[in-house]
């Protein structure tokens, strides 16, 4: 089966403009995640959807990430405007598990080879 | 509030000799599930093994298995007979069966793993 496809794989942008990121799931996959991952850190959580709905969005600076998967299969990541911080890893992830209490914990997540921002 | 601890920034072993990679989790939740992750340079996520916590024999996969230790709350990755190809970072990784999260996947700070010819 194809991967989680993300595009594009580098982006450098200087400060205060605007950043577009692409992510397609695996197929069949209900649930996506948007993670942040800054250099020699672990990932980090943005968003999470299933199907077209936002899970948790908790951990996402809504003050300029967006986020969206209209069609809950493809999904866009924003950043408007960049700062400095904001030079990471973006990886997008999916997953098969659509619901089911306790099912979560068995299903891996499946990433994308993930987007390098640079912010200058 | 459930934490992944890797305790080792940096581990080197030697080519075709058997390295225990760390980690540690906390979670108040009994249901869950750990997964390894390596990360070449390359920079993709690649997932390597998966053990349950209720599962009672350790996992394995090929030349990577699981040393799961539940009362201790530890989850050591070991790389039997390392390659060359086996250098990256290495995550540690535990996704809560119930909660709100939903399964959002937590990760620790990783470990890189250097493996010498």
């Amino acid at each position: 089966e194809a991967g989680v496809a993300q595009s594009p794989r580098y982006k450098i942008i200087e400060k205060r403009q605007s950043v577009a990121f692409w992510c397609n799931p695996i197929s069949g996959h209900a649930t996506l995640y948007w993670y942040q991952q800054i250099l020699g850190q672990g990932p980090k959580l943005l968003i999470q959807f299933q199907n077209n709905g936002v899970v948790d969005d908790s951990q996402l600076p809504k003050d300029r990430f967006s986020a969206e998967r209209l069609k809950g299969v493809d999904s866009t990541l924003k950043i408007q405007p960049a700062k400095l911080e904001d030079s990471a890893v973006y990886l997008c992830a999916s997953s098969l598990v659509p619901g089911g209490l306790g099912a979560y914990r068995h299903s891996p997540l499946h990433f994308g080879n993930g987007t390098r921002l640079t912010v200058t | 509030a459930q934490k992944i601890t890797q305790t080792q920034p940096g581990m080197f072993v030697q080519e075709k000799e058997a390295v225990t990679l760390d980690c540690t989790y906390d979670t108040s939740d009994p249901s869950y599930g750990l997964f390894w992750y390596k990360q070449p340079s390359s920079g993709e996520m690649i997932f390597l093994i998966y053990q349950g916590s209720y599962d009672q024999q350790n996992a394995t996969e090929g030349r990577y298995s699981l040393n799961f230790q539940k009362a201790r709350k530890s989850a050591n990755l070991v790389i039997s007979a390392s390659q060359l190809g086996d250098s990256a970072m290495y995550f540690c990784a535990m996704r809560e069966g119930y909660g709100g999260s939903q399964g959002n996947l937590i990760f620790g700070k990783g470990t890189k793993l250097s493996v010498k010819p």
